[in-house]
């Protein structure tokens, strides 16, 4: 196990609702990287946080937005909900400062859309 | 655009076998490749590759990664039961173009039969 957790770990919304998901970062780790996992692809990058700064984003639309606390964890939120959105959310830890960039990923959150 | 292609996508081998899977990259900047190993949710770091001809062992799982021809193999000598999952492949651009990004590939879905 790596220390990364997730809430919650299954959800299920409506289209045009708002979802919030969390990720706790494993100790030591100061950057939270989100995944969004569709059914047999690989994870696409959304954005990393960085010391509560976004550090970088994928071709995500605004609609997908996070977080980082003091304590390094995070928020991804999702607004108007499309079907299309249905997938796993990854979220991954690690610390920019260190040498490389190893992720060590948490369980992950199915997000289903109706 | 960067990119990973991982082949091939799905491979169904007997218990005892030898698998190699392999991943070509396109990315810009190049810093290193990571393989995981993703069973329902969480994918699992194996291996990251950082110089060329380097091979990484361990136990029966082994990785070497050519930056002239840009692609990296991952072997799995004398297959078991328990290395049926989806193997993932992720190279990471040099920091400070895109920060610590991981560009996946769709993976490949090995199973082995008992």
């Amino acid at each position: 196990e790596t220390g990364v957790t997730q809430s919650p770990t299954h959800l299920i919304k409506t289209r045009g609702q708002q979802v919030t998901l969390r990720c706790s970062s494993q100790s030591g780790h100061n950057t939270v990287s989100w995944y969004q996992q569709a059914l047999g692809q690989g994870p696409q990058f959304i954005f990393q946080y960085y010391r509560e700064e976004e550090n970088g984003r994928g071709n995500f639309p605004p609609r997908f937005s996070g977080l980082q606390f003091p304590n390094y964890s995070s928020e991804l939120n999702v607004n108007a909900l499309e079907l299309d959105d249905s997938a796993l959310y990854l979220c991954a830890s690690s610390t920019l400062e260190r040498g490389y960039n190893e992720q060590f990923f948490g369980p992950g959150t199915r997000l289903t859309v109706l | 655009e960067d990119k990973v292609v991982q082949s091939p996508l799905s491979l169904v081998v007997h218990e005892g076998d030898t698998v190699t899977l392999n991943c070509s990259y396109e990315v810009t900047n190049f810093r290193s490749l990571l393989w995981y190993k993703q069973e329902k949710k969480a994918p699992t770091f194996l291996f990251m590759l950082t110089s060329s001809g380097i091979e990484k062992k361990s136990g029966r799982l082994s990785s070497i990664l050519d930056k002239k021809e840009l692609f990296s193999i991952l072997n799995i000598t004398a297959t078991q039961t328990g290395d049926s999952a989806v193997y993932l492949c992720a190279s990471e651009p040099h920091r400070g173009s895109t920060l610590g990004r991981l560009y996946f590939g769709r993976g490949t879905q090995l199973t082995v039969w008992p």
